[in-house]
């Protein structure tokens, strides 16, 4: 069965840093998500991608898929404290229905 | 404003118990979701449903029982059979339960403390 592993499984990094947070796949990715929880709360959709080499980029965040899709980064430049909370990547679990598997999540701190 | 809504938000239950956790949408979504969030395992798949009186086991669904009677609703109990309920639950729904079916919607989450 397909897993996501990312990293690094928690950062914490001073207001204005840059960072980027790793979804690492054990198979071929055909629809990978990122999303971001707050503590306690929901997730909330970031970004899809699915094309071999496709970034996409939304405010501060930007997220990459590479070339032979089993691997995608999410980058936030200039990092704020309303970027704190935990990043996950979801991704078609495969068969005929949208079945997401998650990565374990990457915890981000950022400090003023 | 459209979207999902679970409740209780918290919950205490007596080892033994059955409790039911409550997921309504009016988003007019065919798929909906249940999965649990442990710390440090990421989110795992309970139960889905792609339609209306239809639902599928997802990966650790032993103790757990689902129903969707209605297409706004997927209630899910979980049974005094589940070893450790003790976690966090969050319900999902997607437009349809294709491949590349789009985003998923969360609702808040519930949060089950087994005494």
């Amino acid at each position: 069965s397909q897993e996501l592993e990312q990293s690094p499984q928690s950062l914490i990094v001073q207001e204005g840093k840059n960072l980027t947070i790793n979804c690492t796949s054990s198979k071929t990715l055909y629809g990978l998500y990122w999303y971001k929880q707050k503590y306690g709360e929901g997730l909330i959709f970031l970004m899809m991608l699915q094309k071999g080499g496709e970034e996409k980029s939304h405010e501060k965040i930007t997220a990459k898929l590479d070339e032979k899709k089993q691997q995608s980064s999410l980058h936030i430049t200039a990092s704020q404290p309303s970027h704190a909370g935990i990043y996950l990547c979801g991704a078609d679990g495969g068969g005929a229905t949208n079945k997401l598997i998650f990565g374990t999540g990457t915890l981000l701190a950022v400090q003023p | 404003d459209g979207g999902i809504t679970q409740s209780p938000k918290y919950l205490f239950r007596k080892e033994g118990q059955n409790v039911t956790l409550s997921c309504e949408q009016n988003l007019n979504h065919d798929a909906m979701y249940w999965y649990r969030q442990d710390p440090g395992q990421g989110l795992r798949l309970i139960y889905y449903s792609q339609i209306v009186n239809d639902f599928q086991k997802g990966d650790i669904a032993e103790g757990y029982s689902v129903s969707r009677e209605k297409k706004e609703s997927f209630p899910l109990t979980v049974t005094s059979a589940q070893k450790n309920p003790t976690a966090f639950y969050l319900c999902a729904s997607s437009i349809d339960g294709g491949i590349f079916a789009g985003e998923l919607f969360f609702g808040e989450g519930s949060r089950l403390t087994v005494l």
